[in-house]
């Protein structure tokens, strides 16, 4: 596509449910990224993809957090049995090499109000 | 750990005006520096990238750059418009390409 996507726009949950929260790249994009934008926190990483694979998943907040990538394309962030705090703006992004040298493109956005 | 400090919070200057926005950051050992726009609501726009190796990009009105040995970048906005209003944030890239954000700078410019 043209940009990155990401759905739902909006999501309203109770405390305890699970979600999932989903992002389409950039086509040909084969690196992604999951960031989170919360009042109290500012902007802040939570994972990465090169492919299907995440090297690093030490950003997630605690392990209700899980995240997937299939097909080097599309990317699942799933939050298990919601708490308040969870609530936040969850930004993706894809680059089109995990590299350090390319450029970021964000979508934009799934807002993640936990009632 | 990656610290990156944005000042001022917020501005608010009158139409035409030209502005700097600054960014710090704590480790030196950047692969590169992004400054992106966020509108109310929305997600990221990205406007200048430097690469570490570079001093200054420029796009249109827009200039950033760059001392990494001290830590800094700059962005610069000549002839502010209303249409500028927005919040601008830096981000330096470390290994893996992962970002660290700066907390923003809420600019409102007045017509």
């Amino acid at each position: 596509g043209a940009g990155v996507s990401q759905s739902p726009s909006n999501k309203v949950t109770e405390k305890g449910k699970d979600v999932e929260l989903r992002c389409d790249p950039i086509s040909g994009h084969t690196a992604l990224y999951w960031y989170r934008q919360s009042l109290g926190q500012g902007l802040e990483f939570l994972i990465y993809f090169q492919g299907n694979s995440a090297p690093d998943k030490s950003g997630l907040p605690s392990d209700r957090f899980s995240a997937e990538r299939t097909g080097g394309s599309v990317s699942t962030l799933t939050i298990q049995r919601t708490q308040q705090e969870d609530s936040a703006v969850y930004l993706c992004a894809s680059s089109l090499r995990q590299l350090d040298l390319n450029e970021q493109f964000f979508g934009p956005g799934t807002r993640l109000t936990v009632l | 750990k990656q610290e990156v400090t944005q000042i001022p919070a917020a501005l608010s200057v009158p139409e035409g005006e030209n502005l700097v926005l600054n960014c710090s950051f704590t480790d030196s050992a950047i692969y590169n520096l992004q400054w992106f726009r966020q509108d109310p609501g929305k997600g990221l726009t990205s406007l200048l990238l430097i690469q570490s190796s570079q001093r200054e990009q420029t796009s249109g009105r827009l200039n950033a750059s760059l001392d990494k040995s001290s830590g800094r970048s700059t962005l610069y906005i000549a002839a502010s418009q209303p249409g500028d209003s927005a919040t601008y944030l830096c981000a330096v890239a470390g290994a893996g390409n992962m970002l660290t954000f700066g907390g923003g700078t809420r600019l409102m410019v007045k017509p």
